[in-house]
């Protein structure tokens, strides 16, 4: 069962920033908060994750409340090709061989 | 060159068939993943293998059957084709604990 709460759909504007949020009121000091997008017809791609601190990659930021019980990903420029789900997982890093547990995730669509 | 390759794209049957999907990664990964799309967009794991040994079998009923004939291949056979086995099904790769997986672009399985 996953562990993260998100909002089934968001939309945002093509050029402004796309902030989606996760709550993972559940999650443990060993879990990581991992990203993955899903773009229609494609496979399920990383994004970002992190365990306490901020991070920052080409895709996105990710930023994790100090009680690191929500979170946020942040695509600074959305464009068209941002249109996904995006799915917010926690998972204990170096979890061996056991894959990733996907929710229902965030329909985010970006508007012209 | 695609890093996770899966094949056929598309795959029509009738019931009662028997199927495979190959999947293969060129990526050096040590463990592989089959994962099933359902038509409410949920995203579950079937299978995972690492180094060719049987890590992970989700409650996936014994009419499908993952076969890892060496790292760089997973495939997945399906005996007796049922409605309900229509889905899209995702093979992945990463390297065991690590924090990415790589998705392929999936297969499309519909049984009539």
């Amino acid at each position: 069962d996953a562990k993260t709460t998100q909002p089934p759909s968001m939309d945002c504007a093509e050029g402004r920033a796309a902030n989606l949020p996760c709550n993972h009121s559940t999650i443990s000091g060993n879990e990581y908060v991992y990203w993955y997008r899903q773009i229609h017809s494609q496979g399920p791609q990383y994004i970002i994750h992190g365990l306490k601190n901020n991070e920052t990659n080409e895709m996105a930021s990710l930023i994790i409340t100090e009680d690191r019980k929500s979170s946020t990903l942040i695509l600074p420029h959305a464009t068209l090709r941002d249109t996904a789900v995006y799915y917010c997982i926690v998972r204990v890093a170096g979890g061996g061989a056991d894959g990733l547990t996907f929710g229902k995730g965030t329909h985010l669509i970006i508007q012209p | 060159d695609t890093a996770v390759s899966q094949t056929p794209k598309y795959l029509v049957t009738q019931m009662g068939n028997d199927k495979s999907i190959k999947c293969e990664q060129n990526l050096g990964h040590d463990t592989m993943y089959w994962y099933k799309q359902d038509s409410k967009k949920f995203l579950k794991i079937m299978f995972s293998y690492n180094n060719k040994e049987l890590i992970i079998n989700e409650t996936v009923p014994n009419r499908f059957s993952p076969k890892s004939p060496d790292k760089a291949h997973l495939n997945l056979h399906i005996n007796s084709l049922e409605l309900g086995d229509s889905a899209v099904y995702f093979c992945a790769s990463s390297l065991k604990g690590a924090e990415k997986l790589f998705f392929g672009s999936g297969t499309q399985l519909s049984v009539l």
